[in-house]
């Protein structure tokens, strides 16, 4: 299985500022996932990016709000834009590679004050 | 409608005892699931998959299918207390994309006591 670099692995930020997560895979994979974990909650999908085109949102999620960036085929970004408390929640991506079982990052601890 | 359910719980279970957590999807035509464990301030660890044409037993885990009542269900034998986690059920809805997007259900606590 591919192995995640997920950073930064907590932030502490601002109401009305953004926060920009990094994910660096070790192994060129096609799709690249992100999430959002509620405290307490389960997993939801925010969506699906693909390099070389446009992310894929799922619904409820809006490119305004978490742009997403996939400029090769080990790295991804997702920025979490003009923050609430709302927010705060943990952001995890996640790869599928070679078929081998979907993999997940160590994931971002965002608390927004 | 993309739904993945599962029990909540907690479930308890005994050390030694069988664990059976299960899960139900909506799409009937879902062909891939998998089942991840996830401790307290951890990220889900994989820990099988299956596909739509069987089921699969790994060590103590055995993940099997009911296509016909939608649901998937996760037993794990001789549970250790090690096992103590929440499992999430997942489903890929994407039939026929290369999409491969998976949807996951809330969680089940399972607690295992000495």
């Amino acid at each position: 299985s591919a192995v995640i670099s997920q950073k930064p692995s907590r932030d502490i930020c601002q109401r009305g500022t953004s926060l920009t997560i990094q994910c660096q895979v070790d192994s060129q994979v096609t799709m690249m996932f992100w999430y959002r974990q509620q405290p307490g909650q389960s997993l939801t999908l925010i969506a699906t990016a693909n390099q070389g085109s446009e992310a894929t949102y799922e619904s409820g999620f809006v490119i305004d709000k978490f742009p997403i960036s996939r400029p090769n085929l080990t790295f991804s970004t997702l920025t979490v834009s003009n923050m609430s408390p709302e927010d705060s929640s943990i952001y995890l991506c996640s790869v599928d590679f070679q078929g081998g079982g979907y993999t997940f990052g160590s994931g971002t601890r965002l608390t927004v004050v | 409608q993309k739904e993945v359910e599962q029990n909540s719980g907690p479930l308890s279970v005994p050390e030694g005892a069988i664990a059976s957590l299960n899960c139900t999807y909506s799409d009937r035509g879902s062909q891939s699931f998998f089942w991840y464990r996830q401790y307290s301030g951890k990220s889900p660890e994989l820990i099988m998959f299956i596909y739509s044409n069987g089921d699969k037993e790994d060590g103590r885990f055995t993940a099997q299918l009911n296509k016909a009542s939608q649901y998937v269900s996760l037993l794990i034998r001789d549970s250790q207390p090690s096992d103590s986690a929440t499992y999430l059920c997942a489903v890929n809805f994407d039939r026929g994309s290369t999409l491969g997007r998976l949807y996951f259900g809330r969680g089940t606590q399972l607690t295992v006591w000495p």
